[in-house]
């Protein structure tokens, strides 16, 4: 399957700064999904996108998905410690397999 | 409501042994999926099983793997013999219908010395 391409691979920020990852697909895409990783933790589903131009936004992330459907972007306003984590970017092969982006990797200091 | 569950959470074992890692699922979901993480690369998908039947297994990457899902509740991956390159992170996921929204679990990190 077509991967997805995201970048950086690592961004570092100090706490209040702002943080912007990007993920781009060659192909359309039907939808992007996003997901935090913690440190030793696990993916946790954050948001879908499915509508070209689409915007959503939740507390300080904001999630866009492009208007030829090709690429997304998760921006985080004002950065917490709390938002350490890898984030990924990831499309549904065939409606049912997650093709995941190699991730975002963000360390915030305080 | 539990979340997905996975056992063990680590295993260390050397080349050439069997290693089995348990995934149960969020109950009610038929959908379970496997993926693996090796160290500094993606989330790479291995297979997804509908109740006991394999839907797609185009990620298993050779025939040391072998995954089950018996009576269509719990799913076992099998790793005979285990190779150095087979380390990394073993997560399952579930979700309650087609297309949707897919929950991890913790993981198994697995390391083969």
């Amino acid at each position: 399957g077509q991967q997805v391409m995201q970048i950086p691979q690592y961004q570092h920020v100090q706490e209040g700064e702002d943080f912007t990852t990007y993920c781009n697909s060659s192909t359309t895409l039907s939808n992007i999904q996003w997901y935090k990783q913690r440190p030793g933790g696990h993916p946790v589903f954050l948001i879908q996108l499915v509508k070209s131009g689409e915007v959503k936004k939740q507390k300080r992330l904001t999630f866009q998905f492009g208007e030829a459907k090709k690429n997304s972007s998760l921006h985080i306003t004002a950065t917490q410690t709390t938002d350490v984590g890898t984030y990924f970017c990831a499309r549904n092969q065939a409606g049912t397999a997650l093709i995941f982006g190699k991730g975002t990797t963000l360390s915030v200091s305080s | 409501e539990a979340g997905v569950t996975q056992f063990p959470s680590h295993s260390v074992i050397e080349k050439g042994q069997t290693v089995t890692l348990r995934c149960d699922p969020i109950s009610g979901h038929d959908n379970l999926y496997w993926y693996r993480r090796v160290m500094g690369k993606e989330i790479k998908f291995l297979l997804h099983f509908v109740k006991e039947s394999k839907q797609d297994e185009s990620g298993m990457p050779n025939n040391r793997f072998l995954a089950e899902r018996t009576g269509g509740t719990y799913s076992t991956l099998k790793v005979q013999p285990a190779e150095l390159e087979d380390s990394g992170v073993y997560f399952c996921a579930s979700s309650l219908g087609f297309k949707e929204t897919q929950y991890f679990g913790p993981g198994t990190r697995l390391l083969v010395l």
